[in-house]
């Protein structure tokens, strides 16, 4: 079964540029989550969608991030204009019915913005 | 909202048993406490979960104090696979704080 996807792995860009992910859940599942890893940190959630319900999008910075699940299925999460700041792992995960101990995380998104 | 607090880091030699603490002082008493641990460029991993009775999978297993409070994950013979950052949470707000980095020396 294949697992969270994210494209891109890797992302450099300049400050003030927009910039995009995307992830694709595990077949089936309805929970999908966003997080953001700052180097030595651990992960913090930006936003949990239940489908395509955005429930939990309290850490969100909703001046420069945006995000969205169409379908209920694929989502994703857009940045403009980037900040220096926000170099960090973006790492998107999936659970069935928000339950933790099936939430599985993809492999992330390394963002450097320059 | 519920916080957890762990040591930044531990070393354990490979073969031995690795006991990973917690303190979860504010948890509330229906919260469950959860472990994850990320190896380098991965994402997290979910290992073990419990409320109030010890847990074992697997993978590990988990000592809750009476009063929860506290709670130690165990890997009862840690490789050198199982270093990597290990995170106790507790999942009101899916905060997972700094965690413990574990080495296991060979």
């Amino acid at each position: 079964e294949a697992g969270v996807v994210q494209s891109p792995r890797y992302k450099i860009i300049e400050k003030k540029q927009p910039v995009a992910f995307w992830c694709n859940p595990i077949s089936g599942h309805n929970t999908l989550y966003w997080y953001r890893q700052n180097l030595g940190q651990g992960p913090e959630l930006l936003i949990r969608y239940e489908n395509e319900e955005a429930v939990d999008d309290s850490q969100l910075p909703k001046d420069r991030f945006s995000a969205e699940r169409l379908k209920g299925v694929d989502s994703t999460l857009k940045i403009q204009p980037a900040e220096l700041g926000d170099s960090a792992v973006y790492l998107c995960a999936s659970s069935l019915n928000g339950i933790l101990y099936e939430q599985y995380f993809g492999p992330g998104t390394r963002l450097t913005v320059t | 909202d519920a916080k957890t607090t762990q040591p930044t880091s531990m070393d354990c030699a490979e073969g031995r048993a690795a006991n990973l603490p917690c303190n979860h002082s504010t948890i509330s008493g229906n919260e469950y406490v959860y472990w994850y641990r990320q190896i380098h460029s991965q994402g997290p991993q979910y290992i073990i979960h419990g409320l109030k009775n010890n847990e074992t999978n697997e993978m590990a297993s988990l000592i809750i104090t009476e009063d929860r409070k506290s709670s130690t994950l165990i890997l009862p013979h840690a490789t050198l696979r199982d270093t990597a950052v290990y995170y106790c949470i507790a999942p009101n707000k899916l905060i997972f704080g700094t965690g413990t980095l574990l080495a296991v020396q060979p």
